[in-house]
């Protein structure tokens, strides 16, 4: 019960936007974000609880869509910084997380 | 903040032998869970300790078994190795599941 994540790769230039989806076919309890980049360890972005409450950090925007259990990562105005993989995470009531196979994200000057 | 610290940070073992991979979780951080991730993979969930009691397991065998102290520590123990067992170990710990999980560095633990 993997969530899905799409697309699996995307590259961008500085100042340009993207949309990172994720797909469950199970009932959620909360969906989570996060970066990764090569080496280091996965990196808290984003929480979106069922009932649609939200953490997270500033910058970062979000969407949950419970009737359907998908989510969305807006990614605005990428800077270099910005390049790593993404990964959605979710989670069931029985405290069950999986992660999607990852997006990665490169930003080009 | 402290982080979240594991160790060790690599790990050689033989197929049949045992491993004990250990976490040092945040002061005040209840919920630690464990993962396994595979190179170009995401993280594989292992189970979830909240206050020293397991309360959510994923698709691993019982050889995987775990422990959560009461000074925030941790350990992920993995019995009789294989060689699928090489990978990325990542603790993570959080407040409590209505906040995101703060990750360790993993330990690479490689079976020969």
């Amino acid at each position: 019960q993997q969530p899905v994540q799409s697309p699996q790769a995307v590259i961008l230039r500085e100042g340009e936007d993207a949309v990172i989806n994720c797909s469950s076919s199970k009932a959620l309890y909360s969906v989570h974000w996060y970066r990764q980049k090569h080496g280091e360890a996965p990196v808290f972005l984003m929480i979106l609880l069922k009932g649609g409450e939200q953490k997270g950090h500033e910058k970062i925007s979000a969407s949950f869509n419970e009737k359907k259990q998908q989510s969305s990562l807006y990614l605005t105005a990428s800077q270099l910084s910005y390049s790593g993989t993404y990964f959605c995470g979710t989670e069931m009531e029985n405290n069950d997380m999986r992660f999607g196979a990852g997006t990665r994200l490169t930003v080009k000057p | 903040e402290t982080g979240v610290t594991q160790s060790p940070t690599h790990l050689i073992k033989t197929r049949g032998q045992q491993v004990t991979l250990r976490c040092s979780s945040q002061s005040g951080h209840n919920t630690v869970s464990w993962y396994q991730q595979a190179l170009g993979q995401g993280p594989q969930f292992i189970f979830q300790y909240y206050r020293e009691e397991e309360n959510g397991r994923g698709n691993f065998p019982p050889r995987f078994s775990g422990l959560q102290f009461p000074n925030y520590s941790s350990e992920l123990n993995v019995n009789a190795l294989e060689l699928d067992d090489s990978a990325l170990y990542l603790c993570a710990s959080s407040k409590d599941r209505d906040y995101g999980y703060t990750f360790g560095s993993g330990t690479r633990l490689t079976v020969v």
